[in-house]
């Protein structure tokens, strides 16, 4: 069955480095997604993807953050300066075309800032 | 806004027993899509279960199903046959569509016991 992948699963940066998460979605599918869970809280949206542009962004996906698909395959979400509090969990997630709503979810990559 | 409210941080069942936990949403949207995504320990997020809002008969996969009462803006699970790998946190999401944002709520603990 096909999945979402995800790379690395686990990241750990300085405080002001930049990082990349790697992400692979379902090879079908048009539509990509940015979540992050900063532990013990529940899941937030982050930005989503479509047709080679951002569709739309979440108050928390500032100047910091950036997204690309350089590829037919990849999906990346850069943060270029991280700060303590991006620690987290940061899921991709894919969905297909058609008004499903259905979006599959990676396994995640743990971000930690120290 | 759209927001989602699961009431009940953490819930215990005993193996084999039925189980319900409760969430409620709010939009302003008619056509949307109700989700319940499990988090085992892992984190990874696995989709259980998924509801169109213009249908009005209710979800069924397996010993998941859901009460789903639109007027009330209501989308509550129902786990019956409770078995240990349940375990898991479990979150409510709705999003409107293919392209849109899906949100969270905070979640709830679910322990299986023997």
């Amino acid at each position: 069955e096909p999945e979402v992948t995800q790379t690395p699963s686990h990241q750990v940066t300085q405080m002001g480095q930049e990082v990349i998460l790697r992400c692979v979605p379902i090879s079908n599918h048009l539509y990509f997604y940015w979540y992050r869970q900063i532990l013990g809280q529940k899941v937030e949206f982050l930005v989503s993807f479509y047709n080679n542009e951002i569709s739309e962004k979440s108050e928390i996906f500032d100047d910091q953050f950036s997204v690309e698909r350089p590829d037919g395959s990849n999906f990346t979400l850069k943060i270029r300066s991280t700060k303590l509090e991006d620690s987290a969990m940061y899921f991709c997630a894919s969905s297909e075309q058609g008004r499903t709503g259905e979006q599959y979810f990676g396994p995640g990559t743990r971000l930690t800032v120290t | 806004a759209q927001t989602v409210t699961q009431s009940q941080p953490e819930m215990s069942v005993q193996e084999a027993e039925t189980v319900t936990l409760s969430c409620t949403y709010d939009t302003s949207e008619n056509n949307y899509y109700l989700f319940w995504y499990k988090q085992p320990p892992s984190r990874q997020m696995i989709l259980v279960i998924r509801q169109e809002a213009y249908k009005q008969q209710n979800a069924t996969e397996n010993r998941f199903s859901v009460n789903f009462q639109k007027a009330a803006k209501s989308f509550s699970l129902k786990i019956s046959d409770s078995q240990l790998g349940d375990t898991a946190m479990y979150f409510c999401a709705f999003n409107t569509g293919t392209a849109s944002k899906l949100t969270f709520g905070t979640g709830t603990r679910l322990q299986v016991t023997l």
